[in-house]
């Protein structure tokens, strides 16, 4: 039973095209984040929901779009690829609403995207 | 806003040795801070969490330790395992989110 899952796990595209990450959670949680992992490892949140209300928009250009049609579901999609935007982007969800970060993230797999 | 420092440099360590990370931050202490491993590949997986007025933590062969007045958290394995190969994220909360480091790789050899 998969807690956090996405798909796809790998994402070749070339730049201009428009593409879609989606992501579930099984775990009955209020929160849902997308992060983005650079090629130096850093992780870094881009997005958060609560309830499927946006919370956090981390200064992520417009072209990255993440909607949440209810609250186990947030997919990310992204218009006009750069090359800039290889990165493995990971989903994550935890149990209740942003508060003092005592709560665990549980993170997907992640989904690798490759911009050519 | 925080800055969190790990060694960015990777720890070898011989099996059955102990293991120590360092997560370093820069400004006020966060009430909670946790830590994650991460295998190559894959997403991080909670590992342990800290209060600031906690000064230790642990669970199996894990230890964290939390100084605020040196703002600084360790991270031990002890008896460490080859199996323990992994990177080793500490993240902490400031203002809305979380915020990680970018880990340390830990490698285990036999």
């Amino acid at each position: 039973d998969t807690a956090v899952s996405q798909t796809p796990k790998y994402l070749v595209t070339q730049m201009g095209n428009d593409k879609s990450i989606k992501c579930e959670q099984n775990l009955g949680h209020d929160t849902m984040y997308w992060y983005k992992q650079d090629s130096k490892k850093f992780l870094k949140i881009m997005f958060s929901y609560n309830n499927k209300e946006l919370i956090i928009n981390e200064t992520v250009p417009n072209r990255f779009s993440p909607k949440s049609p209810d609250k186990a579901h947030l997919n990310l999609h992204i218009n006009s690829l750069e090359l800039g935007d290889s990165a493995v982007y990971f989903c994550a969800s935890s149990q209740e609403g942003l508060g003092n970060g005592y709560n665990e993230q549980f993170f997907g797999p992640g989904t690798r995207l490759t911009v050519l | 806003s925080q800055k969190i420092e790990q060694n960015s440099e990777a720890l070898n360590i011989q099996e059955g040795k102990t293991a120590t990370l360092t997560c370093n931050y820069t400004n006020y202490s966060p009430a909670y801070l946790q830590w994650y491993r991460q295998d190559p590949g894959r997403g991080p997986v909670f590992l342990l969490l800290i209060r600031e007025n906690e000064k230790e933590k642990r669970k199996e062969r894990l230890k964290v330790t939390f100084d605020t007045t040196l703002k600084q958290s360790l991270f031990h394995i002890t008896a460490s395992q080859p199996a323990d190969s992994a990177t080793y994220l500490c993240a902490l909360f400031d203002t809305d989110k979380l915020i990680f480091g970018t880990g340390t790789r830990l490698q285990v050899f036999p």
